[in-house]
Order: structure tokens, then sequence, then C-alpha cells
């Protein structure tokens, strides 16, 4: 097993939809969580951090179950310019430092 | 703005020869830097910590004889892909870390590595 996964997609939405992406994790030692954003052929950017208590930063949600050991992101009115790979990434335990990532969700939107 | 600048952004080598990518944090010192390699739809994977001022730490399954890392400054690390071949065409990506070892790394713009 992974350990850490995504549903590949491409997950194909109109403008104005709302979309979910979920990433499991499998060491439930994992201590921080991140959602990355990667355009074709760029670098991942830091979209957001995922907190216990989940966290929203404008159309952006993030969750964290850590009972069932997963994270999620939900895109509310979706523009186009969200179009991007949405990547997952965990930092696998807290003192080796290393941040393990998922093999990211596309998300295109249409008009 | 961006705080880890890498350097070149893409090259064209020839095979057997040898690569540099030089990876540089912006207005901070980065005691540890990631390397990362992306091959086309497929996800980031891990090659090798870089620690600055003794060896670098490589996954399993990465050549460190072939990908030699140098961190010799607090603000520099650099990736050398030594006697490239085709399959080492990639995209390399180094990263870090602006904080506490709990916080998302920052990555720098990445190198497009193609061999002839």
């Amino acid at each position: 097993r992974k350990e850490v996964e995504q549903d590949p997609g491409p997950f194909n939405v109109p403008e104005g939809a709302t979309v979910a992406f979920n990433c499991t994790y499998s060491n439930s030692a994992s201590q921080s969580f991140f959602w990355y954003r990667q355009d074709c052929r760029k670098e991942p950017k830091l979209l957001m951090s995922v907190y216990s208590s989940g966290n929203e930063d404008g159309r952006f949600t993030a969750q964290l179950n850590r009972a069932s050991q997963y994270i999620s992101l939900l895109i509310r009115d979706s523009k186009l310019s969200d179009s991007a790979t949405y990547l997952c990434a965990v930092i696998k335990i807290y003192n080796t430092d290393k941040l393990i990532f998922g093999t990211g969700t596309r998300l295109q939107v249409f008009p | 703005g961006a705080v880890v600048s890498q350097h070149p952004s893409w090259v064209i080598c020839k095979s057997g020869t040898s690569v540099k990518i030089e990876c540089r944090s912006l207005d901070f010192q980065a005691t540890t830097m990631f390397w990362y390699r992306q091959f086309p739809k497929q996800s980031l994977m891990l090659m090798a910590t870089s620690n600055e001022g003794s060896k670098a730490t490589y996954e399993q399954g990465v050549e460190k004889d072939k990908f030699l890392i140098n961190h010799a400054s607090l603000t520099l690390s650099t990736l050398t892909v030594t006697s490239a071949h085709p399959e080492d065409s990639s995209f390399y990506i180094c990263s870090a870390r602006v904080g506490p070892e709990n916080s998302p790394l920052h990555f720098g713009n990445g190198t497009r590595l193609t061999v002839t």
C-alpha cells in the first residue's frame, strides 16, 4: 500500500461547481498535512496546511480525519483558474522531517 | 515571492555527460534542503536530504554516486547528475523549509533535464 494515496482523476467540473478530493495516508503517526497545487510543468505551490480542527481559506476548505486517516480538500464556486493537479503531502513521522506526496488529483474546470 | 531559487530551469545534455543543478534559499538560511524528482504523470519522489556541512541522506534506491549532492553553505545546495542517461530525464525540484520541522516545504522552480 502506498504511503499517501489519491484518486488521480481527472475531475471535470463546470464553473461554479463544488468539488472535493480525498487523500488517505497509511502511517497513523503522521503529524502534519498539506495541500499543494501544481500546474502543468511547474513546481508545486503550497495551497494550505491542514489543521486538526479544519481550516478555510476563501473558497478552499481543508479537513483532517485522524480516525480514518484521510484529509480532504473542498473547492467551492470553481473557477477556470482552479484547473490544476492537487497534491496532498504528509510529514510521515515528526522527527524524520520528510514530506511525502500523493500522486495528485487532476482537476479540470470547464466553462 | 519565491523563497527558493533553482538554476537552470531546463537543460539538454548528451548521454554520458554530467549536469549540475543549483538550489538557493533566498533571504533565509537552510541547513536542510530536499531534492525531489518527478517523472511525467507521476508524483514527486524524494531523492535525498541535503545537509549543510555533512553528507546527504539518500532514499532507498537512489544511487549516491550518480546523484552527487553538495551543501557547502547555508544558502546553496547542488545536485550533480553524473554520467547522465536518457532514463535520468526528469523534472528535478529542490525545496527548503522556512520554519520548524513540521512546517511545509517551499519549492524551487524546478529543472527539466532531457538527456539525449
